[in-house]
């Protein structure tokens, strides 16, 4: 089946436009994960969904950085007034339980 | 608070080599850890994971990795490297009651020569 899929796959926006970044999860996955990769570093973790409501958002730097999942599927990352410091991979996940994460191929946001 | 430490940045090996990537954890508990590769222009991909049972894992592509408490470490091997195993591979470590966020380490660059 198709696995997860992220759009756009590149996106490069001036610093302080609002940007939005779309994460369709595998069909069926209850839980779906975002993560930023920066250049030459691990994935770190932003936020966790289980089903529509957000069951962790520590990983979020600030306020500036939201998600949504309205409908326990596809999950929109929002970012306002970006800073050339939110440039990195965006990557989304999803899961069917707990044990084992499918990635999508992120979104690499240039911010200039 | 989880970390995980993989200690080489970049290893270069001949095709045909063995090979181990070093990988290492802090956890109180006993951890979730998988290993994860990703090829450019590619998503993560999982090769194996460890949640409990027998210490050595088989995973994908003829990998294994072995899990060792006393050392906090979860090394991956593979006796024979292909070319085709070029790529950055990534540690990581999730609570054991509950993986709702993965911790991941810095990642190994493989480079493999003919």
């Amino acid at each position: 089946g198709a696995g997860v899929s992220q759009t756009p796959s590149n996106k490069v926006t001036e610093k302080g436009k609002y940007v939005e970044l779309r994460c369709d999860p595998i069909s069926g996955h209850t839980a779906l994960y975002w993560y930023r990769q920066s250049l030459g570093q691990g994935p770190e973790f932003l936020i966790y969904f289980q089903g529509t409501g957000a069951a962790d958002d520590s990983g979020l730097p600030n306020d500036r950085f939201f998600a949504v999942r309205p409908e326990g599927s596809v999950s929109t990352l929002k970012i306002q007034r970006t800073e050339r410091g939110d440039s990195a991979v965006y990557l989304c996940a999803s899961s069917l339980n707990a044990g084992e994460q499918y990635f999508g191929p992120g979104t690499r946001l240039t911010v200039t | 608070a989880q970390s995980v430490t993989q200690p080489d940045i970049h290893i270069t090996v001949s095709e045909g080599a063995s090979l181990e990537l070093r990988c290492n954890y802090s956890y109180g508990a006993t951890p979730y850890l998988f290993w994860y590769v990703q090829s450019p222009g590619q998503g993560l991909q999982l090769l194996l994971k460890y949640f409990s049972g027998d210490t050595l894992v088989q995973g994908i592509k003829g990998f294994e990795a072995e899990f060792k408490r006393s050392q906090s470490s979860f090394n991956l091997r593979k006796p024979s490297v292909h070319w085709s195993d070029a790529a950055e591979y990534f540690c990581a470590v999730g609570r054991s009651y509950n993986t709702d966020k993965l911790i991941f380490g810095t990642g190994t660059r493989l480079q493999v020569f003919p």
